[in-house]
């Protein structure tokens, strides 16, 4: 089976604007959780869809919002982006999203915002 | 509310020698608990982890881990470290309900020739 893929794997935007970015999970799983990946707060999750509902949300602002599509592929969108977006952005997959489900996780997507 | 704990954000061992890398967790409820793998510019790999069951568990590339739930510890072991071990090491754990990872600090393993 294909892994967990991401798009793009490098971005790089100016303060100010939005950004989109898009994760494709294994097939046959219908959880998708994003996270934040920063050096100095390490991994941060951000949310979690499964069935194109979102489930489970963590502590960010509502410039960081999310969406699943009937396919499972999940897209994530941060707007009016600040220095501090700069991150590598990860995505997951699980079958089923239950407590003790392996997540597998994509490469990720490293955004820079200048 | 489910913290984890990775002592010693940096280790370094010399190749051949024992690697030990410390996970504790804190949660009234045993949770489910990884450990994972993070090369340079990629994202996470599973290396192992625990459910139910025996509690001595063993994963990929010769690594294992024991949970001790008296000591609400999940430590990373391997005999002898290899250069390809040099990585970034994540513990992770998940709550019985629901599937949200809560991350350690990560522990960096540098390993000398």
């Amino acid at each position: 089976k294909a892994g967990v893929t991401q798009t793009p794997r490098y971005l790089i935007k100016t303060r100010g604007q939005q950004v989109t970015l898009s994760c494709s999970p294994i097939s046959g799983h219908r959880s998708v959780s994003w996270y934040q990946q920063t050096p100095g707060q390490g991994l941060q999750f951000l949310f979690e869809y499964f069935s194109e509902t979102q489930r489970n949300k963590g502590n960010f602002p509502g410039r960081f919002s999310g969406r699943q599509f009937s396919n499972s592929r999940s897209e994530m969108n941060v707007s009016t982006l600040e220095l501090g977006d700069s991150a590598l952005y990860l995505c997951a997959s699980s079958t089923s999203g239950s407590g003790g489900d392996t997540q597998y996780f994509g490469p990720g997507t490293r955004l820079t915002v200048l | 509310a489910q913290s984890v704990t990775q002592l010693g954000s940096h280790v370094s061992v010399s190749e051949g020698a024992l690697v030990l890398l410390r996970c504790n967790y804190s949660s009234s409820v045993p949770p489910y608990l990884f450990w994972y793998v993070q090369y340079p510019n990629q994202g996470l790999q599973l290396l192992l982890k625990y459910t139910t069951g025996a509690t001595l568990v063993k994963g990929i590339n010769g690594f294992e881990a024991e949970f001790k739930k008296s000591e609400t510890s999940f430590h990373l072991t391997k005999p002898s470290a290899h250069m390809s071990d040099a990585a970034e090491y994540f513990c992770a754990v998940s709550r019985r309900r629901g599937n949200q990872f809560y991350f350690g600090t990560g522990t960096s393993l540098t390993v000398i020739p």
